[in-house]
């Protein structure tokens, strides 16, 4: 059973960096999957941040790019997720979640919320 | 990348049928056959329901079914129950490697 459980701070300042972890349990992270992060804002749709597979290999949206950065750590069966310069426009809950080579996400973690605010 | 194109809202009563449309363009929806469609409950995580235009997951009722056509992909409910009243969302693949995401649906169960 592939399950995915993000975990970070709920709270961040204006301008300072969102940095959260998805710890994966039931599955390898060293397999031919991407893993995801998604975000949806309160009340609003679900937006792609980036997915990255455990050889290293990125890719991001366009918008967000220049503030993401996402890591693997194969011995601890985890990824991260770091977004700096952030805004109240950065509010929202964030996933996790498996993702079929930049296709589909088949496995999601719960989602935490995370609140910029001073 | 703009977000995919679907309506806010739909609507039906319980035993109906009703179709969800995702409309993009040639550099995403149109050119490939990676549409996948997730739902939503309030509070919950997203669910995908179809993946590669028209193929359930394991687990996932044969009510659901999904097609394509040009640059729109559509989820199709068939025999509408009141469990399926949520938000549903399409994502394609894209030229730039990229995954886009439409707005989100609202399913009425009536």
């Amino acid at each position: 059973q592939v399950q995915l459980q993000e975990s970070g701070p709920g709270l961040v300042k204006p301008s300072e960096t969102l940095s959260l972890t998805c710890t994966v349990s039931g599955f390898s992270i060293s397999s031919a999957y991407y893993w995801g992060w998604i975000r949806q804002p309160p009340g609003k749709g679900l937006e792609w941040i980036g997915s990255i597979h455990h050889s290293g290999s990125t890719y991001f949206t366009p918008s967000l790019k220049s503030r993401v950065t996402i890591s693997v750590d194969t011995s601890k069966n985890q990824f991260s997720l770091k977004l700096s310069s952030v805004t109240a426009a950065d509010t929202a809950v964030y996933y996790c979640a498996r993702m079929f080579p930049i296709r589909h996400f088949d496995y999601w973690g719960q989602g935490t919320l995370v609140t910029v605010s001073s | 990348q703009s977000a995919l194109t679907q309506p806010a809202s739909v609507s039906g009563s319980p035993g109906q049928s009703i179709t969800i449309s995702c409309t993009g363009t040639s550099s995403d929806v149109g050119g490939y056959n990676y549409v996948s469609w997730s739902q939503q409950h309030p509070g919950k995580a997203p669910k995908l329901m179809i993946y590669d235009v028209s193929i359930r997951p394991s687990g996932v009722s044969n009510r659901f079914s999904g097609s394509k056509s040009g640059n729109t992909a559509s989820l199709t409910i068939s025999g509408l129950q009141a469990e399926d009243e949520a938000d549903y969302y399409c994502s394609s693949y894209t030229t730039s490697s990229t995954v886009v995401f439409g707005g989100g649906t609202k399913l009425t169960v009536l």
